[in-house]
């Protein structure tokens, strides 16, 4: 149990184009998600909380209008890069808390290469 | 707020030798405590974590890792590294709700034959 999927598991977009990372909860729901960001060789980096139905809670220093997130059901949450630039590929991981609170569950990570 | 020292972004055993990644971290209440695998390309995989209870926290793959209240520390042992170990590892705490999780820099481990 406590299934995360991402999908895809890994995107080459051209520069300026807009990409969209979905994280599911297979067999939970998930009233939290997270998405983190891993560069290369470091570790990873919270960038924002996403509560189903309200707004996304972004840390400091994360581009809301440039990372779109969206939790429109307890399953899905979706990630949308907008106008990537190189600068933004990476290593993009969500993971998942159940309702009853019980554990973080991560997804398998979608790897982001913009040309 | 809370932060995870892992000390030694490298580490490299022999084949059978003990294994020990250090961890410590520094909150204003007791977190909980977790390490993560991570191999080449792929996502995070839980060794184990320490929420309550005994703070001798055995985990998969024969990992084992202990709380110390008193030292904030929470490091990881093998007790004899295998060729497979050889990945990255993550420690990381979290708010008593499994929210917001704060990773160390990550350790990476080689095993040498």
């Amino acid at each position: 149990g406590a299934v995360v999927s991402q999908h895809p598991s890994r995107v080459i977009c051209k520069s300026g184009t807009s990409v969209k990372i979905e994280c599911r909860s297979l067999d939970f729901q998930a009233t939290t998600m997270f998405w983190y960001r891993q560069f290369p060789k470091k570790s990873l980096m919270l960038m924002a909380t996403s509560n189903e139905g309200s707004k996304a809670t972004y840390e400091q220093g994360v581009e809301k209008d440039k990372f779109l997130i969206n939790h429109a059901s307890l399953t899905l949450s979706t990630l949308t890069v907008t106008s990537a630039h190189p600068e933004d590929s990476s290593f993009y991981i969500c993971s998942a808390v159940g309702l009853a609170g019980v554990g973080q569950y991560f997804g398998p990570g979608t790897r982001l290469t913009v040309l | 707020a809370q932060s995870v020292t892992q000390l030694g972004s490298h580490v490299s055993v022999s084949e059978g030798a003990l294994v020990l990644l250090r961890c410590n971290y520094s909150s204003s209440v007791p977190p909980y405590l977790f390490w993560y695998v991570q191999y080449p390309n792929q996502g995070l995989q839980l060794l184990l974590k320490y929420t309550t209870g005994a703070t001798l926290v055995k985990g998969i793959n024969g990992f084992e890792a202990e709380f110390k209240k008193s030292e904030t520390s929470f490091h990881l042992t093998k007790p004899s590294a295998h060729m497979s170990d050889a990945a990255e590892y993550f420690c990381a705490v979290s708010e008593r709700n499994f929210n917001k999780f704060y990773f160390g820099s990550g350790t990476k481990l080689n095993v040498k034959p």
